[in-house]
């Protein structure tokens, strides 16, 4: 099964928001409520930002934000900061006893 | 605090094994399921395979079903990676990583360990 599709790259300014999308298909993203995304820094291991669509665990800023609508999720930082610079990668359940990753998006804050 | 902890990461040919192991402290082991997620060398996350909490259930990634075997020991709080005919494209930074809900097998990781790395090459 192909990974889940997301922007190879995203750019932004900080104090702005920037949305980073991940498009599966009915049978995954549109399917279940279980989407999550991670953030990764490099050398460092992910760590999760959101789950279930929308939830935060705790530590996680309300800057970070999640929504889906058919058959794609997004994952919205608002007022950007210089900290948020990392790659992000979101993960859906995919039904047959599996998840599925995004091939991951790099976000650049200018 | 919780802690997990990968050892077991090498240099290995092709068609040989590796033992991956993952310690982990800080919860209770038991009441959650664990994965091995891995990400080879510039690239993305690959879900490989979940053990539920009490170990009777697993799955795997078509990549890796038939050769990698996943298991956990509750009494020593600890997960393991069976990888055997191991492939070059195996090589990757293997990470073990707890689910997010007590008792969820399959959903997300709210917990990583910072990886073990395998390298398979001849």
């Amino acid at each position: 099964q192909s990974a889940l599709t997301q922007p190879a790259s995203v750019s932004g300014s900080p104090g702005r928001p920037i949305t980073i999308s991940c498009t599966g298909t009915s049978s995954d993203v549109g399917n279940y409520n279980l989407v999550s995304w991670y953030q990764q820094s490099p050398g460092k291991a992910p760590r999760l930002v959101l789950y279930e669509v929308t939830k935060r665990p705790s530590g996680i800023s309300s800057r970070f934000s999640g929504s889906k609508s058919g058959n794609t999720a997004s994952l919205t930082i608002s007022g950007l900061q210089a900290e948020d610079e990392a790659d992000y990668y979101c993960c859906s359940y995919v039904g047959t006893n599996a998840l599925l990753f995004g091939g991951g998006t790099k976000l650049t804050v200018l | 605090e919780v802690q997990l902890l990968e050892s077991g990461g090498d240099l290995a040919q092709p068609g040989g094994s590796l033992r991956l192991s993952c310690a982990v402290s800080g919860f209770t082991f038991n009441n959650y399921a664990m994965s091995w997620v891995r990400q080879a060398p510039g690239k993305g996350l690959e879900w490989v395979s979940v053990v539920s909490a009490s170990g009777s259930t697993t799955y795997y990634s078509d990549s890796v079903r038939g050769r990698f075997t996943i298991s956990r020991d509750n009494s020593q709080n600890t997960l393991s990676l069976q990888m055997n005919s191991l492939r070059v494209d195996d090589t990757a930074t293997y990470f073990c990583a707890k689910s997010t809900g007590q008792y969820q097998l399959l959903g997300s990781f709210d917990s990583w360990g910072q990886g073990t790395r395998v390298t398979i090459s001849s």
